[in-house]
């Protein structure tokens, strides 16, 4: 069965620490591992997105790094912001089909206090 | 910033009344998507589209129905709202990009649905 999974489920931190989000996957044919961040009350928002050949990603703060042989994926956060309060999901999506079927995981919920 | 937008943001409703939740996008995405999402809980895709007069149902079953009529717009619709189906439901689109690649799902802000 597909599956994503992340842990932890959820988090609080200081402002200004780092924090690292995991995320497992069953997801096969694999395709791309994105991450979104979504903000209470607001849709996702793409962060990253790496395919098979990508190790790592960066996007500000934001670093994401994909082992596709164990099939895990994790987000860092460096020198966290209040605004970096939100919800982080994993999605992964596959190859099996022309949909390119996404399968998500229920999110890790950081909390940044100051 | 997507261009993506949603109406209402929140609705609160009793049984049995007729409710449909507008999406529409300005980026000329072909294809569009509408999720369910409980608190806590993962998305789950109840329906898509891949263009004009095209609509699929999704993973999870639900009651509602859809239509595209025209490209951005995408309104789901529940004939009869009853207590279970008090959820978020979130609206998305995105264009076709290579088949490795994968396509990037914008997302709107979504609806928090509350039926009585």
């Amino acid at each position: 069965k597909n599956q994503v999974e992340q842990s932890p489920q959820s988090l609080i931190i200081l402002e200004g620490k780092n924090c690292t989000l995991q995320c497992n996957y069953t997801v096969s044919p694999f395709s791309n591992l994105r991450w979104y961040k979504q903000d209470t009350g607001r849709g996702p928002v793409s962060l990253t997105i790496m395919t098979f050949s990508e190790n790592t990603k960066s996007n500000g703060r934001y670093t994401a790094t994909l082992d596709a042989d164990t099939k895990q994926s994790s987000l860092h956060i460096t020198a966290s912001q209040l605004s970096d309060s939100a919800s982080y999901i994993c999605v992964v999506s596959d190859r099996g089909s022309t949909l390119g079927r996404l399968y998500f995981g229920r999110g890790t919920q950081l909390t940044v206090w100051p | 910033e997507a261009d993506i937008y949603q109406t209402p943001r929140y609705l609160v409703i009793g049984t049995g009344k007729k409710i449909t939740l507008e999406c529409s996008q300005t980026m000329g995405h072909d294809k569009m998507y509408w999720y369910q999402q409980d608190p806590g809980m993962e998305l789950h895709l109840i329906h898509y589209s891949y263009g004009v007069n095209s609509t699929e149902k999704g993973d999870l079953s639900s009651e509602s129905t859809v239509s595209r009529i025209r490209t951005e717009h995408f309104p789901l619709t529940l004939e009869s709202a009853r207590p279970s189906h008090t959820s978020q439901y979130l609206c998305a689109s995105s264009e076709s990009q290579t088949p490795r690649r994968g396509e990037t799902q914008y997302f709107g802000p979504g609806t928090r649905l509350l039926v009585l």
